[in-house]
């Protein structure tokens, strides 16, 4: 019930593509989820988050998409761009314990 | 956003060996911070929570006596890996909490143990 399934793995996309990344979650006690950009070697850095009292949120070209009653979320980046190359993680936090669950990652391959 | 640092980004030491890493947070107080470990082409693996001016709470499974904590200030956590061995290299992240919600990372350190 801890557990944030995501999905796909890895993703390629064309430059000026969009790409799409899903993730869904049980434990219906999480009340923010965030989603992070990691490039090798790097920490990861937060791109976008959401609470389930919106059903989406946009920051330039980065949309979180969030279904409360399905119990999932999925980030879409507009217009992909090679430099969008990189791993990312969606999370979902219960506010009780602060601490972050992760989903295991997608791999994103922007080709020019 | 804010930023988290970390020392050292990369460490090489022998067996049995201790090695510290600090996380800072540079423009804000965390009184939460966090301990994660990451393998090659895997997901962060939480080890522990800090609390400032309290013992940390560790996840099933890490040994607390291995993986020592400790969170002395608003600004200042550590983990000493202690007795270092090989399985111990890793690439360690922590993360401070900026209330409410946000989690900023540090860049990461990475451990090799010979």
């Amino acid at each position: 019930q801890q557990q944030v399934k995501q999905s796909p793995q890895s993703l390629i996309v064309q430059k000026g593509g969009i790409s799409i990344i899903n993730c869904a979650y049980e434990n219906t006690a999480f009340d923010y989820f965030p989603w992070y950009q990691q490039f090798p070697g790097k920490g990861p850095a937060l791109l976008i988050a959401i609470r389930p009292d919106v059903s989406e949120k946009k920051e330039g070209r980065f949309t979180i998409s969030f279904n409360k009653s399905a119990k999932q979320f999925s980030l879409h980046i507009m217009d992909s761009q090679p430099g969008d190359s990189a791993t990312y993680f969606c999370a979902a936090r219960s506010g009780g314990y602060n601490k972050l669950i992760f989903g295991a990652g997608t791999r994103l391959a922007v080709h020019p | 956003g804010a930023v988290v640092s970390q020392h050292p980004s990369w460490v090489i030491c022998k067996s049995g060996t201790s090695v510290k890493i600090e996380c800072r947070s540079l423009d804000f107080q965390a009184t939460t911070m966090f301990w994660y470990r990451q393998f090659p082409k895997q997901s962060l693996m939480l080890m522990a929570t800090s609390n400032e001016g309290s013992k940390a709470t560790y996840e099933q499974g890490v040994e607390k006596d291995k993986f020592l904590i400790n969170h002395a200030s608003l600004t200042l956590s550590t983990l000493t890996v202690t007795s270092a061995h090989p399985e111990d290299s890793s690439f360690y992240i922590c993360s401070a909490r900026n209330p409410p919600d946000t989690q900023y990372f540090g860049p990461g350190t990475r451990l090799t143990v010979l």
